[in-house]
C-alpha cells in the first residue's frame, strides 16, 4: 500500500474559522510533510515531522499550526487565514526525511473567503 | 535564493518525438535528485531520483535521467513520447546533508500531441 490519503477534498473557510486537515498513511514511514501549491506553482515545502517531531517549519504564519498525534497520522490547523492561502495543500511522506522518495497524496482543495 | 531551475516552462511535441528536460541546481556540496511526475488529475509521483553511483539513473515509463556533476545538472530525457506522458514534469533537489535544504524546481508543463 503506497497511498496517502487527505480529507477533506475540498474545504470551503471564513477568515474567522477554525479548521483542520488531516492526512495519514500507512506505509510505516517516519517523515511526514505539508506542501502548499498554488496554480501552476510547483508545491512549497511547509512543515517537516520525523519521528513525530517538527523538524523543519520554513517560516509558515503562525496561522497555520501543524501537529503529528503518531507516526500515521498528520494533521494542519487553520485558524484566521487569509484569501491569499487559498491553495492546494499536500500532504507527503517517506521512509527517512528529505533524501528520500516522498509518496503525496492528492490534496485538500482549500477555498478561504 | 533558487536552488533548483528548470529552464523549459512550457514544452509541446508529437507523438514519438524524443523528450530532454533541463534541471540545474546550485550547489556544490551533496546533493539528492528527482524527477516528479504530476498527470492531469493525478497525484505527484516519482518518476525515478539519484543519489550516488551510475550517474545514467532509469526510471518508470521508458524516462532516464543523467546527473553530470561538473554541469550540475540532472536532465530527463525520454527517446520516444507517448500521448500519455502529457504532464507537469517537477524536478526536485535534497542539497546538503541530513537536514538540507529541499526544494522543487518550477516545473515543466509536457503536452504531447497525437
Amino acid at each position: 500500500d503506497t497511498e496517502v490519503t487527505q480529507t477533506p477534498k475540498h474545504l470551503v473557510m471564513g477568515m474567522t474559522n477554525k479548521k483542520s486537515l488531516k492526512c495519514e498513511q500507512h506505509m510505516g514511514h517516519r517523515a511526514m510533510y505539508w506542501y502548499k501549491q498554488k496554480a501552476k506553482k510547483p508545491p512549497e515545502l511547509m512543515f517537516v515531522y520525523s519521528y513525530e517531531k517538527l523538524s523543519i517549519n520554513e517560516s509558515v504564519p503562525s496561522r497555520f499550526s501543524p501537529e503529528c498525534p503518531n507516526s500515521s497520522l498528520l494533521n494542519l490547523h487553520l485558524h484566521a487565514l487569509q484569501p491569499e492561502d487559498s491553495a492546494l495543500y499536500l500532504c507527503a511522506s517517506s521512509q527517512v526525511a528529505l533524501t528520500d522518495t516522498q509518496y503525496f497524496g492528492p490534496g485538500t482543495r482549500l477555498t478561504v473567503l | 535564493a533558487q536552488s533548483v531551475s528548470q529552464h523549459n516552462h512550457h514544452v509541446i511535441l508529437s507523438e514519438a518525438a524524443s523528450l530532454e528536460l533541463g534541471c540545474n541546481y546550485s550547489y556544490g556540496g551533496t546533493v539528492n535528485l528527482f524527477w516528479y511526475v504530476q498527470y492531469p488529475g493525478q497525484h505527484l509521483q516519482l518518476l525515478l531520483k539519484y543519489f550516488s553511483g551510475d550517474p545514467l539513473v532509469k526510471g518508470i515509463k521508458g524516462f532516464e535521467a543523467e546527473f553530470i556533476k561538473s554541469k550540475f545538472s540532472f536532465n530527463l530525457r525520454k527517446p520516444s513520447v507517448q500521448w500519455s506522458d502529457t504532464a507537469e514534469y517537477f524536478c526536485a533537489v535534497t542539497i546538503g546533508d541530513s537536514w538540507g535544504k529541499f526544494q522543487f524546481g518550477a516545473g515543466t508543463q509536457v503536452v504531447v500531441t497525437p
